[in-house]
């Protein structure tokens, strides 16, 4: 199965927000409530940010935030900060044979 | 604090072997799945095998299945990830990760390690 469709990149300016899109279909992010989004800066391990579609591990600011409509999911970051700027992946379970998908990655640039 | 340390990486031939692992601690690892993720030089992630916290189920990505096995010993807090017949697409950081959720293996990946690099070249 294909991977998770994001726009390569995105950019915006501090204090301004920004939404990533994922698309996928009904075998994936329609068909579940676990979509879960990564931010990685470049040398780094990927960091857990929305998990379940809309909920924010600890730690993580209240400036990103998750949604999903049909199979498509969406992560907004709010208050735009430089260290905002990193790669950004959203990753849906698949069911059986599949399990999990990630998406290709959406560049973020703080401007 | 949690934390997960891959090692094993390196250089191997095309159709050789290689076994990695992933050193657990601050949790405790034997009620928890934990998946191998991997990451082309430049590319995106790309799920690789999940194990359950008991190890009596196992899954993979179309990929890997039929290469790589992945196992665990949580008397010793380690997976492995063991990669036969590997081939110069399978070039890449490999991460571990930890399943969110206790005994739940198809919860999200919350810690990752840092990664092990794999270099498939003659």
């Amino acid at each position: 199965q294909s991977a998770l469709t994001q726009p390569r990149s995105v950019s915006g300016s501090p204090g301004q927000s920004v939404t990533i899109s994922c698309t996928g279909t009904s075998s994936d992010i329609g068909g579940y409530n676990s979509v879960s989004w990564y931010q990685q800066h470049p040398g780094k391990a990927p960091k857990l940010m929305i998990y379940d579609v809309t909920k924010r591990p600890s730690g993580v600011p209240d400036r990103f935030s998750g949604s999903k409509s049909g199979n498509t999911a969406s992560l907004t970051i709010s208050g735009l900060q430089a260290e905002d700027e990193a790669d950004y992946y959203c990753c849906s379970y698949a069911g059986s044979y599949t399990y999990w998908l990630f998406g290709g990655g959406t560049k973020l640039t703080v401007l | 604090q949690v934390q997960l340390v891959e090692s094993g990486g390196g250089v191997v031939q095309p159709g050789r072997s290689l076994r990695l692992s992933c050193a657990a601690s601050g949790f405790t690892l034997s009620t928890y799945a934990v998946h191998w993720v991997r990451q082309a030089p430049g590319k995106g992630l790309e799920w690789v095998a999940v194990i359950s916290y008991d190890g009596s189920n196992e899954y993979y990505a179309d990929s890997v299945m039929g290469r790589f096995t992945i196992s665990r010993d949580n008397s010793k807090n380690t997976l492995y990830l063991q990669m036969n017949s590997v081939r110069a697409e399978d070039t890449a950081m490999y991460y571990c990760a930890r399943a969110l959720r206790h005994f739940d293996w198809s919860s999200p990946l919350d810690y990752w390690g840092q990664g092990t690099l794999v270099t498939v070249s003659s």
